[in-house]
């Protein structure tokens, strides 16, 4: 246990259903990360927050992605009018960073992922 | 973002090392390489990084050439829950500190009695 927690674990939903997810991370990491992963494949980067500012969103957020970390804990990721391309493990990940270790690495801190099967 | 090659997958003994190869042959020159593992239906795990010295921590040593061109991680006591999927990874670095990683498809080790 990493310490940062995802739930649902597991979400099977139709067709074009909304789905949303969330991400604890750990308490004082100020860096949180959303990646997705389908079957054989290493993780894709998606958005990363620093505090509650969304810094980053890769393309491959569409616009029926979003996510959210309101007051800098926990993340949200909502997936609307869901497709069958979007079934995979959703991974969220957290690191603490700060002004004066800008240049150190700070490793993510990875929970166990949100597996999302849409029929 | 520099690339990385790895074997889809590799065999070992448990009790005997385990040597992961990555090659990264376009890495520039403030680029680290970062190694992370990933153990069936869990989340991704930080292992080790290092920028051209070699490095050892409790759980690896990573072994970077002097070109910087190509990497080993060395589990140096492999046992049956090292069996993962290893990802070798070339670190993107912006002004701002943020690190995004960009995972390939690493190599699956499959640690044997």
């Amino acid at each position: 246990d990493t310490g940062v927690s995802q739930d649902p674990r597991h979400k099977i939903t139709k067709r074009g259903q909304n789905v949303t997810f969330r991400c604890d991370p750990i308490s004082e990491h100020n860096r949180l990360y959303w990646y997705r992963q389908t079957l054989g494949q290493g993780p894709e980067f998606l958005t990363y927050f620093q505090n509650e500012a969304q810094l980053e969103k890769s393309r491959l957020l569409s616009d029926r992605f979003s996510a959210e970390r309101p007051k800098g804990s926990f993340s949200t990721l909502e997936i609307q009018r869901t497709e069958q391309g979007d079934s995979a493990m959703y991974l969220c990940a957290s690191s603490l960073s700060s002004e004066r270790d800008r240049h150190v690495y700070n490793e993510q801190f990875f929970g166990p992922g949100t597996r999302l099967t849409v029929l | 973002d520099a690339k990385t090659t790895q074997p889809p997958s590799m065999d070992c003994a448990e009790g005997r090392a385990a040597n992961l190869p990555c090659n990264h042959s376009t890495i520039s020159g403030n680029e680290y390489v970062y190694w992370y593992r990933q153990i069936h239906s869990q989340g991704p795990q930080y292992i080790i990084h290092g920028l051209k010295n070699n490095e050892t921590n409790e759980m690896a040593s990573l072994i970077i050439t002097e070109d910087r061109k190509s990497s080993t991680l060395i589990l140096p006591h492999a046992t049956l829950r090292d069996t993962a999927v290893y990802y070798c990874i070339v670190r993107v670095k912006k002004n701002t500190g943020f690190q995004k990683l960009v995972f390939g498809t690493g190599t699956r080790l499959l640690v044997s009695p």
